[in-house]
Formats: C-alpha cells, structure tokens, sequence
C-alpha cells in the first residue's frame, strides 16, 4: 500500500522565518510527487516533481526531490501571514493509466505577525 | 480559463438519506477524480475516470457509493444510504492527461462539497 508521511504535523513560526516541511513516500512504481497548498477550499497546486536532485521555485517558495531517499522538502523563505495554510504532499504511480494521488495528512503551518 | 467547478458547495442531510454532487472539469481534461477529504485528513481518491471510462475505483465503498460521466464531461457522485462518517469534504479535481505520447497529470481541484450526516 501506498504511503506518504509529513512532518512536521503543525507549526508555529513568525513572519519572516524560514520554514522547512518534509514529506517521505512509499510508493510502487513512483511516477511524480506533488506539493499542494490548502487554504479554506481546494488544494492549489505548487510544484510536481519528477527528477531528483533538481530544485523547482516558484518566489518564496522551492522544493527539492530525493529519489534514492524517498523524500521531499518544501522550504519557504521570509514567511508571510498568507503563507499560513495546510501544505499536502502527494505522489502518483506510473505504468498506466491509473495515476491518483495518494496523500499525506499535511502540515498545518501557522504564521503569527 | 475557468477551474473545476462543483456544486453543491454545502449539503446537510440525515443518516440514511440519499446526496448527490455534480462536477464539472476544467475543459479539455480527459481526467477526472473524486477525492473524500475527512477533516484532518489529506484527500484520499475514491474513482478516476479517463473520458467516460473507469480506470481505477478500488476504494470506493461500491455498496453506497457510485459515480459516472457518461459523455465524458461532467460527472456525479452519489452516496445512498449515507452514513455518520460519510461527513467529509468531497473533492472533484481534472487533468489534461495523455497527449500524443506525453502524460500530463498535474491535478487541478473544484472547491469541494461539504457533506454533513447527522
């Protein structure tokens, strides 16, 4: 079975820190890992990851893939109060045409002003 | 270009009761998924369709659950009987899928219907 854990469950930091959430997977027949980012609706994409070793950026935020590892990192720099929301972590399987997600159950990051 | 649309946004009902939910995906999504988000929780995928086929429903419970897109478009979700822990949030999401020999499955989700069971 298919399985994703994050850590840390929550956190507290203030505006301007630097924050690091990590996600470890187990999965057959990895395909791609995906970081979402949940606010008080849908999941909103921010990054899918494929290849190791190569970080994706987007602003503040980056992330990075371990294939030999299993993990992946999501970092955000100088955090603001709209970064707060719960971060999934997601991976998909290849070899086919079945390729849902299978979820973490998020870190629910707070950031106080 | 417009997201995934879902509707009902909120629904109450009673244990036992029937409840459907309606998606529509983004256009030209070949994919389409149902998720069941219980609080606390990630979402966890219930059905995916590829067009009008079931590709993959191994964890939906098919004794209440059932789902469909028979043109390949929009699709419904049905619970009947519902039960107490049916209550989650339940998610719709699409992606563009294979094109030509390239599969592209960043998924891109509805805002959700929130189901409450008393």
């Amino acid at each position: 079975e298919d399985k994703v854990v994050q850590s840390p469950l929550s956190l507290v930091v203030h505006e301007g820190d630097t924050v690091t959430l990590n996600c470890s997977y187990e999965v057959t027949n990895f395909r791609s890992l995906l970081w979402y980012k949940q606010e008080k609706k849908a999941p909103t994409f921010l990054f899918m990851l494929t290849s190791s070793g190569i970080e994706k950026k987007s602003g503040r935020l980056s992330s990075i893939l371990d294939k030999k590892e299993l993990f992946s990192i999501l970092n955000i720099t100088a955090t603001q109060t709209g970064d707060s929301a719960i971060y999934l972590c997601a991976v998909s399987r290849g070899g086919g045409g079945a390729d849902g997600l299978t979820f973490g159950k998020g870190t629910h990051l707070i950031i106080q002003p | 270009e417009a997201g995934v649309a879902q509707s009902p946004r909120y629904k109450i009902i009673e244990k036992r009761q029937s409840v459907a939910f309606w998606c529509n995906p983004i256009s030209g999504h070949a994919t389409l998924y149902w998720y069941q988000q219980i609080l606390g929780q990630g979402p966890k995928l219930l059905i995916q369709f590829q067009n009008n086929g079931v590709v993959d429903d191994s964890q939906l419970p098919k004794d209440r659950f059932s789902a469909e897109r028979l043109k390949g478009v929009d699709s419904t979700l049905k619970i009947q009987p519902a039960k107490l822990e049916d209550s989650a949030v339940y998610l719709c999401a699409s992606s563009l899928g294979w094109v030509g020999v390239t599969q592209y499955n960043e998924q891109f989700f509805g805002p959700g219907t929130r189901l409450t069971v008393l």
